[in-house]
Order: structure tokens, then C-alpha cells, then sequence
């Protein structure tokens, strides 16, 4: 069954750095768009970025650019966002999310995974 | 940049009729979609491209689009509709996804 599953979320300090995957099965990976998208506490959900089937192809919101990467591996199946200089307007919970085949919207999404940024 | 605007909350009693609505200066051209969000879960799609319905999704859930709003309807409200819903778009070049800032549904 398709599956999208985050980890690597826990608590940092300001100006730290956290990567955080997402592991894809049940579905061909490397035929799809994917997504990270974020809710702070009591806020509603914002795209972080998302990147193209080749992974060439990048966007990011104006918050993160500059301080966010995000990769994926294709031989893995594996959707990566590498989050630097973090600071505790990026505590959220981080949901991966397959982009569909229109490139318009999601049809899946994970459970998600909670950063903490705190010190 | 293209905004989503959705009211914050409404009310409702079992067996009556939702509507929740989505306005946007893009929304006449670019897709609306709707997620179904409840806390300590995963967001689900429950209606893709303006007024598609995913397998799995129950027919109470239907969407409409005219002009600049967009519109899902729970019809005949169930306990377990209650959660926040947004809607989600793209920006007027259709590069970049923008998300409403969320409904929540009370079943009273």
C-alpha cells in the first residue's frame, strides 16, 4: 500500500541544523513531485518546498530559501530536507506529501514529524 | 502572490449541510483542492481539481468552483467530519502551492 513515512524531527537549538527524510513505498517514487509542507502550533499549513521527479527542479517559500535544501534519491526512495540556521519560528510539524500527477495539488501525505526549535 | 481566504470556523449539527468556502483571485483559473485535517493525523485530499472526489472519500464530500470562490460541501454532517479543512491552490503561474488558512468544523 502507498505509504510516505517522515523521521528525523526532534528538538534544536537556534541556529542549529536538522535533516529530515521521508521514506516512499508503494508507489514508483521517481515518477512524482513531492512536497514538504509545515504547521506551526496553532497555525495553519504552509509549503516549505518541493522539487521535481529529477530533482532538478526546486521551489521554496520565501521563509526558508536561502536557509533550506531539499534533495531526494531516487534509488532509495527517499525525500530529503536538510534545514540550517533554524530558528523558533520553524517549530512545526513537517509533513511530506506526494505532489499528483497534474503537479496542481497533493493526493498523499505523511503522518508528519515535530521540530522543536528551542534553547 | 496569490492568497486563499477561509473563514476561521463554523458550527454545525449532525445531518445538516456544510459549506465552506474559499475565495481567491486565481481560483478562476487554477485548480481547488480540499484536505481534511485532524489533529495528530496525516491531512487526507478530499477533493482534488476543483470537484473530484478520491476513491475512499465518502459521497457527503463535493466540491464547486464559481469565479473567485471555491466551495466544499459536507452534506448530511457526521461526528466524525468534525476536523479543520483547507483549501489548497496554486499561484496565478501555477509554479507555486498556496494554501487557505483553514476551517474548522464544529459538530455541535
Amino acid at each position: 500500500q502507498e505509504q510516505v513515512v517522515e523521521s528525523g524531527g526532534g528538538l534544536v537549538k537556534p541556529g542549529g541544523s536538522l535533516t529530515l527524510s521521508c521514506a516512499a513505498s508503494g508507489f514508483t517514487f521517481r515518477d512524482r513531485y513531492m512536497s514538504w509542507i509545515r504547521q506551526a502550533p496553532g497555525k495553519g499549513l504552509e509549503l516549505v518546498s518541493y522539487i521535481s521527479i529529477s530533482g532538478t527542479y526546486t521551489k521554496y517559500a520565501d521563509s526558508v530559501r536561502g536557509r533550506f535544501t531539499v534533495s531526494r534519491d531516487n534509488t532509495k526512495n527517499i525525500l530529503y530536507l536538510q534545514m540550517n540556521s533554524l530558528g523558533v519560528e520553524d517549530t512545526a510539524i513537517y509533513f511530506c506529501a506526494r505532489v499528483d500527477p497534474e503537479i496542481r495539488g497533493h493526493d498523499f501525505w505523511g503522518p508528519g514529524t515535530l521540530v522543536t526549535v528551542a534553547s | 502572490s496569490h492568497e486563499l481566504t477561509q473563514s476561521p470556523s463554523m458550527s454545525v449539527s449532525p445531518g445538516q449541510t456544510a459549506r465552506i468556502t474559499c475565495s481567491g483571485a486565481a481560483l478562476p483559473k487554477q485548480y481547488a483542492y480540499w484536505y481534511q485535517h485532524k489533529p495528530g493525523q496525516a491531512p487526507v485530499v478530499v477533493i482534488s481539481k476543483d470537484n473530484e472526489r478520491p476513491s475512499g472519500v465518502p459521497e457527503r464530500y463535493s466540491g464547486s468552483t464559481s469565479g473567485t470562490i471555491a466551495t466544499l460541501t459536507i452534506s448530511g454532517v457526521q461526528a466524525e467530519d468534525e476536523a479543520d479543512y483547507y483549501c489548497q491552490s496554486t499561484d496565478s503561474s501555477g509554479s507555486f502551492f498556496v494554501f487557505g488558512s483553514g476551517t474548522k468544523v464544529s459538530v455541535l
